[in-house]
């Protein structure tokens, strides 16, 4: 069964600075795709980066970047150069590749970012 | 641009009423989803279609039902709504890479 696990409940970083999000997932599948969601504060899941298990360079997306450790299972997130508005719940989920599967997540990372 | 749109947005009915919740995308995605999201358990997978007329068993699907009437349009039903059942529903479409979420719809069981 798949299942994906984000063990920090919280983040606290400074305006410009750099943060990491932990994420590690199962599954059985050899194919299968990564993402992280952002959970704004009205409530709007945004798509923020993906990462597709049979590649090996880590996505990148402005200011968002993967860090993926196949043979740990583990997809973190990167935000670089922080800013006010970047606070939020961050979400990792998987999908494995066969058949369409639905979304699996974590229970999220709540990050705030101060001046 | 992708879009899923949910109605309504927020939803307030009393214990053993019947409730519809709904949802269409224009993405031509074949695949759709409902989930609810809950303090402490993030987003937990209710019900998934692969087209119309086709109907798949989420992780917690117990107390709803889910229709599926064309590629657009998901239906989620609580035909007798209990208080746990209050919560922030969101409705979803993808193809194989892109998955698009609505903005949700938040249903309170009073």
């Amino acid at each position: 069964a798949q299942k994906v696990t984000q063990t920090q409940t919280s983040i606290s970083v400074m305006e410009k600075t750099t943060v990491t999000m932990d994420c590690v997932y199962e599954t059985q599948d050899s194919s299968y795709f990564l993402f992280w969601y952002k959970q704004t504060a009205s409530g709007e899941i945004v798509f923020l980066i993906r990462q597709d298990s049979y590649k090996k360079e880590n996505a990148t997306v402005g200011h968002y970047s993967l860090n993926f450790q196949k043979p740990k299972s583990s997809i973190g997130l990167i935000i670089t150069a922080t800013q006010i508005e970047d606070s939020a719940v961050y979400f990792c989920a998987m999908r494995e590749g066969q058949g369409g599967r639905a979304l699996i997540f974590g229970t999220g990372t709540t990050v705030s970012v101060s001046p | 641009e992708a879009a899923v749109t949910q109605s309504p947005r927020n939803k307030v009915t009393v214990t053993g009423g019947n409730v519809t919740l709904s949802c269409r995308q224009t993405n031509s995605h074949n695949y759709m989803y409902w989930y609810r999201q809950d303090t402490g358990h993030g987003l937990r997978l209710i019900h998934y279609s692969y087209g119309a007329g086709n109907l798949q068993i989420g992780d917690v699907p117990d107390g709803y039902k889910a229709t599926r009437t064309t590629q657009e349009d998901f239906f989620l039903l609580l035909e007798l709504a209990s208080p746990s059942q209050t919560s922030l529903y969101f409705c979803a479409s993808s193809d194989m890479r892109e998955v698009f979420f609505g903005k949700g719809t938040r249903l309170t069981v009073v």
